[in-house]
């Protein structure tokens, strides 16, 4: 059984809207992760956060932001929708020390049309 | 700088026969490496992990790795394919801050 779960699980929004994917964890961890997996399948590090209020840029450049303002709860957030924006959004978390204790969530698809 | 790739993006075998999925590792050192599965709508899932205490892996579902540094490979492997095993694979090695994946290995499981 998961305990790291994103809302929605499918999104169709209009361009120019805002949006917010919703993380969150119940584990305590301290690390926290958003990749975007392309329709390719490739997933890549968009943001990640080591503990409340820290956030850090990943590997791919992405228009979205992300916030931690509390341990258990990691949202992105697109300000201005773009059909260039869907894709997968999977958010994941691991305990300080274990390189292999990830877990990730389902994922949210989303689609901008 | 590490990185992994997956030599083949599409993988099609018949229910009862042996599956290879294909991995190859850039490093100048011996990394850890994992294999990750993602079921349809599912979350991703570690089949296996690589960590230098043994270059023969026992994973989740029958999955088993090598590591062979003479090749820098890291392929999986499983014996006998059920219709279940059909998934994306990634092989994954972990970058410091986060981990970084190969471009997938989709598998597909015939009857």
């Amino acid at each position: 059984e998961a305990d790291i779960y994103q809302t929605p699980r499918y999104l169709v929004i209009g361009t120019g809207k805002k949006i917010t994917l919703e993380c969150s964890q119940t584990m305590g961890h301290d690390k926290m992760y958003w990749y975007q997996q392309d329709p390719g399948m490739e997933l890549h590090l968009i943001h990640y956060s080591y503990g409340v209020n820290s956030t850090e840029k990943g590997d791919l450049s992405s228009e979205s932001t992300v916030s931690r303002i509390r341990t258990e709860h990691f949202p992105l957030t697109l300000e201005s929708a773009r059909p260039s924006h869907t894709s997968q959004y999977l958010c994941a978390s691991r305990e300080t020390g274990g390189e292999d204790g990830y877990t990730f969530g389902s994922g949210t698809r989303l689609t901008v049309v | 700088a590490q990185s992994v790739t997956q030599l083949d993006s599409h993988v099609s075998v018949s229910e009862g026969t042996p599956v290879l999925l294909r991995c190859n590792y850039s490093s100048s050192y011996s990394p850890s490496l994992f294999w990750y599965v993602q079921h349809p709508n599912k979350g991703l899932q570690l089949l296996l992990k690589y960590t230098s205490a043994a270059t023969l892996v026992k994973g989740i579902n029958g999955f088993e790795a090598e590591f062979k540094k003479s090749e820098t490979s890291f392929h999986l492997t499983k014996p006998s394919a059920h219709m279940s095993d059909a998934a994306e694979y990634f092989c994954v090695v972990p970058m410091g801050r986060a981990l970084t994946f190969g471009s997938g290995t989709r598998l597909q499981v015939q009857p």
